[in-house]
């Protein structure tokens, strides 16, 4: 597909557990962000890669997560020994090369529910 | 400390009239606005956006107005439409200093009333 793509779509997980979501970006997007929304909150960013630069954490809430890219290819964020506070949708964005007025493409998210 | 603020959780408007939305940020450095409208169970997708060397920017029933001074944005919506009820996200970047983080609000809920 065209698209930027994730999954899973839902992931209900016990809290404790260690759970990874992940991100399928659209080809040739040289960016990938992670954000996260709960309930009743506006879109939260986590972690920022552009392209083989360091990545800026500077968003993610604790040292439980953790987000991985190689390249320009996928992503995969993990929440380590969740708690409920983590259940929100995980939502993954793309954007072209940079100095593009491009904006960001969203995948439609992960929605986790920590029991 | 945030950013980029949407004061108003919710707005409902009837069918047919102008919906405004608006935006308030903080950081004088944002040169480059934009709204996304999310629909439940999707991902945000991209409206509009509108360059601070602008005041306006107009795309068919939806513009964008930025007033650099008050550093408050708004987006008008004529005539609403139904489909037009959804979430609607303000964000906010310093593109021109090569910062690509974009900064969201918290959105506003509008409903479009029959």
């Amino acid at each position: 597909g065209a698209g930027v793509s994730q999954s899973p779509s839902n992931k209900v997980t016990e809290k404790g557990k260690d759970v990874e979501l992940r991100c399928d970006p659209i080809s040739g997007h040289t960016a990938l962000y992670w954000y996260r929304q709960r309930l009743g909150q506006g879109l939260e960013f986590l972690i920022y890669f552009q392209g083989n630069s360091a990545p800026d954490k500077s968003g993610l809430p604790s040292d439980r997560f953790s987000a991985e890219r190689t390249g320009e290819s996928v992503s995969t964020l993990t929440i380590q020994r969740t708690q409920q506070e983590d259940s929100a949708v995980y939502l993954c964005a793309t954007r072209p090369p940079i100095f593009s007025t491009d904006t960001q493409y969203f995948g439609p998210g992960t929605r986790l529910t920590v029991l | 400390d945030q950013q980029v603020k949407q004061n108003s959780p919710s707005l409902s408007v009837q069918e047919g009239r102008i919906s405004i939305l608006n935006c308030d940020y903080t950081n004088s450095m944002f040169d480059y606005f934009l709204w996304y409208k999310k629909y439940p169970a999707e991902g945000p997708t991209f409206l509009i956006s509108i360059s601070s060397i602008k005041d306006k920017n107009e795309d068919g029933r939806f513009t964008v107005f930025l007033n650099k001074s008050a550093k408050h944005l708004s987006l008008h919506i004529v005539p609403s439409q139904p489909g037009d009820s959804a979430v609607y996200f303000c964000a906010a970047s310093r593109f021109m200093n090569r910062d690509d983080k974009i900064i969201f609000g918290k959105g506003t809920r509008l409903h479009i009333l029959p």
